[in-house]
């Protein structure tokens, strides 16, 4: 089975921009989390989708969204982007939902903000 | 809300010698516990997992952690470590109860030296 893909692997954005980034799951699998990795917080969560509802979100504002679609495939987007939005994004797929499911990560999506 | 303390931001060892990765939690529900690996540029993988049972619980490449209930604790161990074992170990904890919320500790550098 192929793994998470995330796109695209590296972006830079100027501040005030807006950006998406994109998640697709190992086949089969529903939930669909991302997490946001900075050196200062560590790996943070952001929220988690499963069969296209969000589940859970953490304590991020409201610029940071997501949605996930009937092929579980998931975008997370940043609109107004600060220079604190530099992060490694990293998603994680599990399939049935299950809290001690293992979550598959895949190799993330770097962010620089300028 | 959980937390989770990793004892120690980098750990240097020899090649060959045992290591042990500290990792203490606190929540007030039940928990699932974890062990992710990070190698450079890379996602997160799965080391290991406790959900139930035997409180020793092993990876396939020799690495093993003891879930203990009394001390909130869930330390990582390999009684002989290789080079290629160099990498940042993350300790994780899910509430049993709840979604796919991973909360994860700040991680650990385990840098290896001949």
């Amino acid at each position: 089975k192929a793994g998470v893909t995330q796109t695209p692997r590296y972006l830079i954005k100027t501040r005030g921009q807006q950006v998406t980034l994109s998640c697709s799951p190992i086949s089969g699998h529903r939930s669909v989390s991302w997490y946001q990795q900075t050196p200062g917080q560590g790996l943070q969560f952001l929220f988690e989708y499963f069969s296209e509802t969000q589940r859970n979100k953490g304590n991020f504002p409201g610029r940071f969204s997501g949605r996930q679609f009937s092929n579980s495939r998931s975008e997370m987007n940043v609109s107004t982007l600060e220079l604190g939005d530099s992060a490694l994004y990293l998603c994680a797929s599990s399939g049935s939902g299950f809290p001690g499911d293992t979550q598959y990560f895949g190799p993330g999506t770097r962010l620089t903000v300028l | 809300a959980q937390s989770v303390t990793q004892l120690d931001s980098q750990v240097p060892v020899f090649e060959e010698a045992p290591v042990e990765l500290r990792c203490n939690y606190s929540s007030s529900v039940s928990v699932y516990l974890f062990w992710y690996v990070q190698y450079p540029n890379q996602g997160l993988q799965l080391l290991l997992k406790y959900l139930s049972g035997s409180t020793l619980v092993e990876s396939i490449n020799g690495f093993e952690a003891e879930f203990n209930k009394s001390q909130t604790s869930f330390h990582l161990r390999k009684p002989s470590v290789h080079i290629s074992d160099t990498a940042e170990y993350f300790c994780a904890v899910v509430s049993q109860g709840g979604s796919e919320k991973l909360v994860f500790g700040k991680g650990t550098k385990l840098t290896v030296n001949p």
